[in-house]
């Protein structure tokens, strides 16, 4: 059974610009998350779909958006980048929300801001 | 609410001795608690969970942790540490139930296990 995929798995982009990521969840999974690994804060979570549908969001501002599609792919979107945003972007899989707790993560992209 | 804090940033042990990487949580509600190990350029792969079942939970490599609630802690131990145990090492807290409606792993800051030949 193949693994959650990310796509693109590095990118480089510069101050203003926007970015869009890719998460293909495992087969079977319809829950996907979103978080951003910094050196500095760590492991932050960025939000949850499920059913095309966004049921959390972590403490980060209105420039990160996401969605998720009838397949359970999703994109998460970053506007007007910052150089802050430098980060490795995990995407994260579970079945449905109710075995959230069995995650599987991706190998991340990781986004560098220039 | 709930946290993790990971005693240690760095750890190093030789090869072949003991492995112990330190966890302390606080949560308002009954937590799973998990560990999950980041291998360089890799994403995040899970070791090991704990949901109110055992105490003692073994997980994948070796690795086992034990929930004392008394103490508030969840340890990772290893009896034997190889050289593949070199990594980056998470301990998460998720609540069972959570008011807010909201529902977030809570991952510590890691803890950096280097194993020496």
């Amino acid at each position: 059974k193949a693994g959650v995929t990310q796509t693109p798995r590095y990118l480089i982009k510069t101050r203003g610009q926007q970015v869009t990521l890719s998460c293909s969840p495992i087969s079977g999974h319809r829950s996907v998350s979103w978080y951003q690994q910094t050196p500095g804060q760590g492991l932050q979570f960025l939000f949850e779909y499920f059913s095309e549908t966004q049921r959390n969001k972590g403490n980060f501002p209105g420039r990160f958006s996401g969605r998720q599609f009838s397949n359970s792919r999703s994109e998460m979107n970053v506007s007007t980048l910052e150089l802050g945003d430098s980060a490795l972007y995990l995407c994260a899989s579970s079945r449905d929300p109710s075995s959230y707790n069995e995650q599987f993560f991706g190998p991340g992209t990781r986004l560098t801001v220039l | 609410a709930q946290s993790v804090t990971q005693l240690d940033s760095h750890v190093s042990v030789s090869e072949g001795t003991p492995v112990l990487l330190r966890c302390n949580y606080s949560s308002s509600y009954s937590p799973s608690l998990f560990w999950y190990v980041q291998h360089p350029n890799k994403g995040l792969q899970l070791l090991l969970k704990y949901t109110s079942a055992a105490t003692l939970v073994k997980g994948i490599n070796g690795f086992e942790a034990e929930f004392k609630k008394s103490e508030t802690s969840f340890h990772l131990t290893k009896p034997s540490a190889h050289m593949s145990d070199a990594a980056e090492y998470f301990c998460v807290v998720s609540p069972l139930f959570m008011d807010t409606g909201r529902r977030a792993l809570t991952f510590g800051s890691g803890t950096r296990l280097q194993v020496q030949p």
